[in-house]
This record gives structure tokens, sequence and C-alpha cells, in this order.
């Protein structure tokens, strides 16, 4: 089975820290992404990637940057946390083929920031 | 870009009782349309998908039907379990672009 693994289940930090969320997947996959899942708003997609050092911005970059150094890792960077990006965040990853087809995700990292 | 709307935002049902999820999407150049379930402390897993060619979808309990003229889909869920208490999220993609567009959710509880 494939397995996409986020580092943290949970995190706590403060407000202006900087801030690493890890997601790692063992299938040699091209395309991973970053989401985060809010209350009545469903998930909403930061950025992704498609190659090592390549990313492009989701619908909602904005104080976030990540960061592909390698095929198989997909770091997502708060460069300077704010109580608004309190959330869920979910990684993904999807089959590799030319169609679209199922992404598998984390299990999630629960942030807080105080 | 697509906009995905999902409704309702919460469904109650007694067990054995169908559950219907409705969807509509904006883009009509998507042509991969997933649900995803996600149980309490996990990420989202694939249930059923349908791509553009494709009407309706079965497997076991759950269907998935889709109308390309009216820009929605819908999935249903027939003789419902507890396990099946869950929130699930309607998506969206399209060719040459791999990420998903999700729907707000639904919370379904099935009552025993």
């Amino acid at each position: 089975d494939v397995k996409v693994t986020q580092s943290s289940r949970y995190l706590v930090k403060r407000t202006g820290e900087k801030v690493f969320l890890e997601c790692v997947q063992d299938m040699d996959h091209e395309n991973m992404f970053w989401y985060r899942q809010d209350p009545g708003l469903g998930l909403r997609l930061i950025y992704f990637s498609y190659d090592v050092k390549m990313k492009e911005k989701g619908d909602i970059p904005e104080g976030y940057s990540v960061s592909r150094e390698k095929k198989e890792r997909f770091s997502l960077i708060l460069e300077s946390a704010s109580t608004n990006q309190t959330s869920m965040y979910l990684c993904a990853s999807p089959d590799k083929g030319q169609m679209n087809t199922e992404a598998f995700f984390g299990q999630g990292t629960r942030l807080t920031v105080v | 870009g697509e906009n995905v709307e999902q409704h309702p935002s919460t469904l109650s049902v007694q067990e054995g009782d169908s559950a219907v999820i409705k969807c509509t999407y904006s883009d009509s150049a998507s042509n991969y349309f997933p649900w995803y379930k996600q149980e309490l402390g996990k990420g989202p897993q694939l249930i059923i998908d349908i791509r553009s060619n494709v009407g309706e979808k079965k497997d076991q309990r759950i269907a998935v039907t889709l109308n390309k003229t009216a820009k929605h889909f819908s999935l249903h869920i027939t003789e419902t379990q507890p396990e099946d208490s869950a929130v699930y999220f309607c998506a969206a993609s399209k060719a040459g672009r791999r990420a998903l567009t999700f729907g707000s959710g639904t919370r379904l509880q099935v009552q025993p």
C-alpha cells in the first residue's frame, strides 16, 4: 500500500515562529500536495509540487512556502506563524499516470498557533 | 478556477436508510470526480470515483451519478450502517491539473 506519512499529529507553536511540516511518501510519486482543512470550508490547496525542486502556488499560498529537495519529501513552511494559520494540514500524493486518479492522504497535522 | 459546492453540510439518517449527498461544479472542463471519506483522526480516503465519460458507477452499497449537462454529481449510500458515519467530501479535477478542488464536506451520522 502507498503510504503518506506526516511527521507530527499535533503541534503547538507561538505566533511569529517559523514552522516546518514534513510529509514523506514511499511510492516514488512525482506529485505532492499540501491542503489545509477548516470546518465548513473543506480542503483548500496551499501548494503543490510535480517534481523535485518544482513548486506551484495553489489557491491559498499566502503566508506559506514549500520545499522539495528530494522526491519523497515535501515540506510546508510557515515563515512567521499567525493565529489564523491554526488548522488541520493534510499532505497528499496522487498515483502515477497520465489520468487523474486516487490521491493518498497522510493522517494530518493539527497545528495550533497561540 | 474551479468551484465545488456540496450539500447538505450535515445529514442524519437511521440505520438501513439511504443517504444522498450532492455536489455541483463550475468548470465544464473538469473530468474526474472522486468522493472521499474521512473518519475521525484520519486523512481522507477514496471510496469511489467517476470520470466524465460515465454517467453512473456502483460499488456494493455506494453509487455515484454524474450529470455533465447540469454539472452536478451525487453520492448514494444504501442500507446505511453505523460505520458509514464520517465526513464525506466530493472533489473535481481536470486533465493537466492533478490537484483536486474539494467541496466543503458533509458530516453523515447513522443512528443505530
